[in-house]
C-alpha cells in the first residue's frame, strides 16, 4: 500500500527557513515524480513544485521560485522541501503527492502545517 | 499565467446530477485531472486523463474535456459526495501545474 507521510511543519518567524520531509513507502520511489502542493487556511489548492524520479527535472511555482528548493534522496525514499525567506503568505498545509504521469497525482499524504508568524 | 475558473459552489439534491465546470483557454488541448477534498482530509483523485477513473472510484464520477471547458459530472449524487472539487492541468508553456479555483458541492 502506498504511504506518504509529511513532517517538519512548525511555527517559524517571518524571514526564517524550514525543511519539510516526506517519507514514502509501498512503491518504488525512484520510479515516480513527486510534487509538493499547499493549501492556505480556508483556501484552495496551490501547486508548489515538482521533481522527477531521478531528480534531474525540477519546476517551481512563481510564488516560491528562488526561495524554495525541492530535493529527494531515493536511497532513503524521501522527498524534501527547503523553504527560506518565509512570509505569512507561506502559511499553509503542505502536502506531498505522487505523480503518475497521465494518471495524475494519485496518492497524497495527510499534510504538515507550516505557520509563519512572529 | 494560465487560469482555471470553476464556479464557487454547486448545490444538488440527492439522486440528481451535479456538473462542475473548469474553464480555461483551449483547455481541451490539455489533460485534466479532478480531485475531491472532504473537510479536514487530503485530496483524492476521482478522475484522471480527462475521463478515466482510478480503481475504487464509483462509476457515478465521470469527466469530459473539450474546447474551453472541462466538466466533472457526478450522477446519482449522495450525501457523501459533499466536498470541494478541484481540476488540475499542466501548462506546458511555462512548465507549471495549475489548480482550478475549486467548487464546493453541497447536497441539499
Amino acid at each position: 500500500e502506498v504511504h506518504l507521510v509529511e513532517s517538519g511543519g512548525v511555527v517559524v518567524q517571518p524571514g526564517g527557513s524550514l525543511r519539510l520531509s516526506c517519507a514514502a513507502s509501498g512503491f518504488t520511489f525512484e520510479d515516480y515524480a513527486m510534487h509538493w502542493v499547499r493549501q492556505a487556511p480556508g483556501k484552495g489548492l496551490e501547486w508548489v513544485s515538482l521533481i522527477s524520479g531521478d531528480g534531474g527535472t525540477i519546476y517551481y511555482a512563481d510564488s516560491v521560485k528562488g526561495r524554495f528548493t525541492v530535493s529527494r534522496d531515493n536511497s532513503k525514499n524521501s522527498l524534501y522541501l527547503l523553504m527560506s525567506s518565509l512570509t505569512g503568505e507561506d502559511t499553509a498545509l503542505y502536502y506531498c503527492a505522487r505523480w503518475r504521469g497521465t494518471g495524475g497525482l494519485d496518492h497524497w499524504g495527510q499534510g504538515t502545517l507550516v505557520t509563519v508568524s512572529s | 499565467s494560465y487560469v482555471l475558473t470553476q464556479p464557487p459552489s454547486v448545490s444538488v439534491a440527492p439522486g440528481q446530477t451535479a456538473r462542475i465546470t473548469c474553464g480555461g483557454n483551449n483547455i481541451g488541448s490539455k489533460t485534466v485531472h479532478w480531485y475531491q477534498q472532504r473537510p479536514g482530509q487530503a485530496p483524492v483523485l476521482v478522475v484522471y486523463g480527462d475521463s478515466d477513473r482510478p480503481s475504487g472510484i464509483p462509476e457515478r464520477f465521470s469527466g469530459s474535456n473539450s474546447g474551453n471547458a472541462a466538466t466533472l459530472t457526478i450522477s446519482r449524487v449522495e450525501a457523501g459526495d459533499e466536498a470541494d472539487y478541484y481540476c488540475l492541468v499542466w501548462d506546458i508553456s511555462i512548465d507549471h501545474y495549475v489548480f482550478g479555483t475549486g467548487t464546493k458541492v453541497t447536497v441539499l
